[in-house]
This record gives structure tokens, sequence and C-alpha cells, in this order.
């Protein structure tokens, strides 16, 4: 069963400062995604960044970018100069087939709490 | 486009009552789902559907049924509620199940089962 392992409950960071989020993943399949979602306090899920499990680059959308390590399995987001906007959930996820039918779900790590210290 | 809307935004249900939960979706996206998502944990998948007329059970189903009669629309049904069904429940979709770059998620409902 695919399952994905975020180790860091919650981590204070200086604004500013870069900031690494942990993920690490275990899944058979040999094509899959990964995906980084934030949640800030009102809830909604804001989609930051996917990696393809054939792509060779690591994929980069501003100020984020995936260190994806296909061999050791982990997939962590990197954010760059931390803002307090950046205050908020972290979720890593993974794309993995469901049933025949060639449809996708979605496996979630349990979040990491990232708080921006001014 | 409204993206993906879902009301209510909140409900407060007793424990046997039984209420319809709306997402609906005006991307003419193919693939739609509905996750839960309890405290401390990340989202859980309930059902999806790659298609009306077509569904399928998650990871954690029982105590949910779902339909898909158009495109636009994924209801999710709590027939009989109960106290382990408090939760906050996004729907999202996607162009298309399988190789899908996102999943646009609603902005969820927050329901209590007293």
């Amino acid at each position: 069963a695919q399952k994905i392992t975020q180790t860091q409950p919650g981590m204070f960071v200086q604004e500013k400062e870069a900031v690494t989020l942990d993920c690490t993943y275990d899944t058979s399949d040999q094509s899959y995604g990964l995906f980084w979602y934030k949640q800030p306090s009102s809830g909604e899920m804001i989609f930051l960044i996917y990696q393809g499990s054939y792509d060779e680059q690591n994929a980069t959308e501003g100020r984020y970018s995936l260190n994806f390590q296909k061999a050791r399995k982990s997939a962590n987001l990197v954010i760059s100069a931390s803002q307090l906007g950046d205050s908020a959930m972290y979720f890593c996820a993974m794309r993995f087939p469901q049933g025949g039918g060639g449809a996708d779900g979605l496996t979630f790590g349990k979040g990491t709490h990232l708080i921006i210290q001014p | 486009n409204a993206g993906v809307t879902q009301t209510p935004k909140f409900q407060v249900l007793k424990t046997g009552q039984s209420m319809t939960l709306q997402c609906a979706q005006d991307m003419n996206h193919e693939y739609m789902s509905w996750y839960r998502q309890d405290p401390g944990m990340g989202l859980r998948l309930i059902h999806y559907s790659v298609g009306a007329g077509i569904t399928d059970q998650g990871e954690v189903p029982n105590g949910y049924n779902v339909s898909r009669s158009t495109t636009e629309d994924f209801p999710l049904r709590l027939l009989s509620a109960a106290p382990s069904q408090t939760s906050v429940y996004f729907c999202a979709s996607s162009y298309s199940g399988q190789g899908s770059l996102e999943q646009y998620f609603g902005p969820g409902t927050r329901l209590t089962v007293t």
C-alpha cells in the first residue's frame, strides 16, 4: 500500500530563511506523482508544486522547489526566503492508481505545521 | 469560473440524521472525488468518480453514498450520521484521474455530528 510520511509535526523558522519540509513515500508503482499542498488557517487547500516520477528535473514554482530523490523515495519541499504568509499546514501527497479504471486518488501525509517568526 | 463549490460551509447534525453535501465544478472536469480531514491527519479519500454514471470507493467509504448523474455535480450522502463522521469534507476535481497534474479543491464543509 502507498504511504506518505512527514516526520516534522511542527517547525519554527525565522522570516527570510530557507525552509525544507521533509516527505518520504513508499510505493511499488513505477509511475506516480507527488504533490505539495498548503493549507492556511482559513482551511482551503492550495496546490503548490508537482513532480512526476519520470521527471528528470526537480520541479520549481517561484519560491517553491521540490528536492526529488527517487532512489531514497523522498520529495522534500524547499521554500526559499520564507515570508510571514507562509505560515500554514503543508501536506505532501502522492497520486496512485485506483481500481482498474485508470483513475487516481491522492494519499496524503499527516502534514507539517510551519510557523514563520518575524 | 467559480471552480469547485461546496455547500453548506458548516453543518450540525444529530446522530441518525441524513444529509447531502453538495459539490459542483464548472471546469468540465471528468474526475471528481471526496476527502475527509480529521484533526492531526491528512486528507483521506472517501469516494471518487471518473465520469458521469461511474463511481467507486476510496480508502474510507463506509457510511457514505455518492452518485454522479452529471459531469458538474458529485453529491455526498450521509444516510445515518454518526459522531465518527464529524470532520471537514473536501471535494476535488481534475481533468482526468490518470495523468492529472493537479486536483482542484473546494473550500470544504465542516460537519459536526452530536
